[in-house]
């Protein structure tokens, strides 16, 4: 079975500040891993997909993430946090049949 | 290309009604996946369709179906309406049924009083 852990349901960061979410997953079988971004009273838009073809995946809106199998994590980063990213992020692992486990999700929280 | 949508918007119900919600995937999908999300949480699998037929089913009692049908949109079910139905309902297509990215729609938020 696979599951997905976000750690901190709300993170906090000034404007120009790293943001870093964090996820960790659990998987019986090599995993696929996304991260979503969801905007207030929006549908979820893909950010990034790990399908095991590099470990670092850059994705849209200047966000990237690192697969690290020997922490099983996935975590989401970008160098500088704009206004515009503040929305609540969710990383997902692909299991049979393409069916996606989400995480609870992070409230990312840009400030001036 | 066209996206993912969904219709309606927004529904208010009412306890023990029945409900339907409306898909339709994206420019040469087939496969359409339903998923719910209850407010400040994840979203969770309900179903997948394949080819006009249900392929893959997570924890939700039967009172919840759906169709898909040969265009490869797909519709949502809820028979006898519960509080806790409330929900964000989130639909995604892709082409094929493995690993393949899911694109969301913007979903359909249910209110059940």
């Amino acid at each position: 079975a696979q599951s997905v852990t976000q750690l901190g349901s709300h993170v906090s960061v000034s404007e120009g500040a790293l943001v870093l979410l964090r996820c960790n997953y659990s998987s019986s079988v090599p995993p696929y891993l996304f991260w979503y971004v969801q905007y207030p009273n929006q549908g979820l838009q893909l950010l990034l997909k790990y399908t095991s073809a590099a470990t670092l995946v850059k994705g849209i809106n200047g966000f990237e993430a690192e697969f690290k199998k020997s922490e099983t994590s996935f975590h989401l980063t970008k160098p500088s946090a704009h206004m515009r990213d503040a929305a609540e992020y969710f990383c997902a692992v692909s299991g049979p049949k393409g069916k996606l486990t989400f995480g609870t999700g992070t409230r990312l929280q840009v400030t001036l | 290309e066209t996206g993912v949508t969904q219709s309606p918007t927004h529904l208010i119900k009412t306890r023990g009604q029945q409900v339907t919600l409306r898909c339709s995937s994206q420019s040469g999908h087939n496969t359409v996946s339903w998923y719910q999300q209850a407010l400040g949480q994840g979203p969770q699998f309900i179903f997948q369709y394949y080819r006009e037929e249900e392929n893959g089913r997570g924890n939700f009692p039967p009172r919840f179906s759906g169709l898909q049908f040969p265009n490869y949109s797909s519709e949502l079910n809820v028979n006898a309406l519960e509080l806790d139905d409330s929900a964000l309902y989130l639909c995604a297509s892709s082409l094929g049924t493995q690993q393949e990215t899911q694109y969301f729609g913007p979903g359909t938020r249910l209110l059940v009083l």
